[in-house]
């Protein structure tokens, strides 16, 4: 079966940066685009960005860019998701989610990771 | 990218129907026929409950049914049940691989 294990709770200082993984199993990983997309506390969903698995190609909402980057690595079928100069308002739930190229839904989501910035 | 608008609260009594509205812009919603619902159950991750507009995945209630109309898509549940309660979210693909979530709804089962 399709799963999608993410790495566990983080807590960072402003300023720093935060690296969230994404270990794929039940599936080809190179065949479909990983997602990232937050939730802080009590709020709504917000996409972040995508990563082709097999080609490496990155597409990252306005909002992020220059501040997210997001990478493979093949071999272990694992997706990342690093994200720096944090902030109090980056304190979220991050998740990633399988998106389907055809129909650009999510259809697999990983358990969320909780990353809190805090000084 | 601006979120899509969704009201922040629906409710209904069991066996009632409900619907939720998604309105974006014809650069969103109104240009691709590519909006998909999320349920999420609280502490949990998003569930795949509707795809391009009005599909259902496997295992999915017939229950729940989706249309779109404009700029606005719409999330109908008929025969409410306790375990609908939930937030419901829509997403829009917007072009160029970007997607844009709704603020979400939360639905209350009286």
């Amino acid at each position: 079966q399709v799963q999608l294990v993410q790495s566990g709770a983080e807590v960072k200082k402003p300023g720093a940066s935060v690296k969230v993984s994404c270990k794929a199993s039940g599936y080809t990983f190179t065949s479909y685009d990983i997602n990232w997309v937050r939730q802080a506390t009590g709020q709504g969903l917000e996409w972040m960005g995508w990563m082709n698995p097999n080609s490496g190609n990155t597409g990252y909402a306005q909002k992020f860019q220059g501040r997210v980057t997001m990478t493979r690595n093949t071999s272990i079928s694992t997706a990342y998701m690093e994200l720096s100069s944090l902030r109090s308002e980056d304190t979220a739930v991050y998740y990633c989610a399988r998106g389907r190229g055809y129909d650009r839904s999510f259809d697999y989501w990983g358990q969320g990771t909780l990353v809190t910035v805090s000084s | 990218q601006s979120a899509l608008t969704q009201p922040a609260s629906v409710s209904g009594s069991p066996g009632q129907s409900i619907t939720i509205s998604c309105t974006g812009t014809s650069s969103d919603v109104g240009s691709y026929n590519l909006v998909s619902w999320y349920q999420q159950h609280p502490g949990k991750a998003p569930k795949l409950m509707i795809y391009e507009g009005s599909k259902r995945p496997s295992g999915v209630s017939n229950r729940f049914s989706g249309s779109k109309s404009g700029n606005t898509a719409s999330l109908t549940i008929s025969g409410l049940q306790a375990e609908d309660e939930a937030d419901y979210y829509c997403c829009s693909y917007a072009g160029s691989s970007t997607r844009v979530f709704g603020g979400g709804t939360k639905l209350t089962v009286l």
